[in-house]
């Protein structure tokens, strides 16, 4: 079982929608969880982190944590073609941030 | 303030060559961490360096080795390419300080080509 899984996409939702990625974890013990955004071509860069149960809100981004279910979403509000990118989930493992796969994302004008 | 810097940005190697890549943390960080990314996949972590040491290893042979000099800066070696080798490679840095908050700033990477 891999460490952090995540659906590869691709997800296409139209300008305007909300776009839900979904990621799970395999270490009950995780206490941080992160989503970086990488742009093809381009090195990831961090948007969110949440360590509590529950959701946590930065703009027109919205972290959700379940713990129990050991999850993590990322929901993306009025999405824009801007936001066409690879959404990577992460998790602290030890000294290390261990990475999903990504989800490639397109939002459609 | 300068991010992370790593260069080269792009090379071209053949079989059971060698190769060294190199990074210079973001100003103020002392931790490096190396990353091979492959097409389509996410970033899987090689090593990180603290205080010159090798602090944590991913699953990687030894081919793969590296060095932190005392201002901070990386390489990252890699011995007898193989063509499973070719990836786009990532230096992260962050504050060892503040223990390990997930928080990585990364280089626009080394893009290898192993021919």
């Amino acid at each position: 079982q891999k460490e952090v899984e995540q659906n590869s996409g691709p997800l296409s939702v139209p300008e305007g929608a909300i776009a839900s990625l979904n990621c799970t974890y395999s270490d009950r013990g995780s206490q941080s969880f992160f989503w970086y955004r990488q742009y093809s071509g381009k090195s990831p860069e961090l948007i969110m982190f949440i360590y509590s149960n529950g959701d946590k809100e930065d703009g027109r981004f919205t972290a959700q944590l379940n713990k129990a279910s050991q999850y993590v979403s990322l929901l993306i509000r009025d999405s824009q073609p801007s936001d066409s990118a690879t959404y990577l989930c992460a998790v602290i493992g030890g000294f290390k941030t261990i990475f999903g796969a990504g989800t490639r994302l397109f939002v459609k004008a | 303030d300068a991010g992370v810097t790593q260069s080269p940005t792009h090379l071209i190697k053949t079989r059971g060559q060698q190769v060294t890549l190199r990074c210079s943390p973001k100003s103020g960080h002392d931790t490096v961490s190396w990353y091979q990314q492959a097409l389509g996949q996410g970033p899987q972590f090689i090593f990180q360096y603290y205080e010159e040491e090798e602090r944590q290893r991913g699953n990687f042979p030894d081919r793969f080795s590296g060095h932190q000099f005392p201002n901070y800066s990386s390489e990252l070696n890699v011995n007898a390419l193989l063509l499973g080798d070719s990836a786009l490679y990532l230096c992260a840095s962050s504050f060892a300080w503040r223990g390990n908050t997930g928080e990585l700033f990364f280089g626009e990477g080394s893009r290898l080509t192993v021919l």
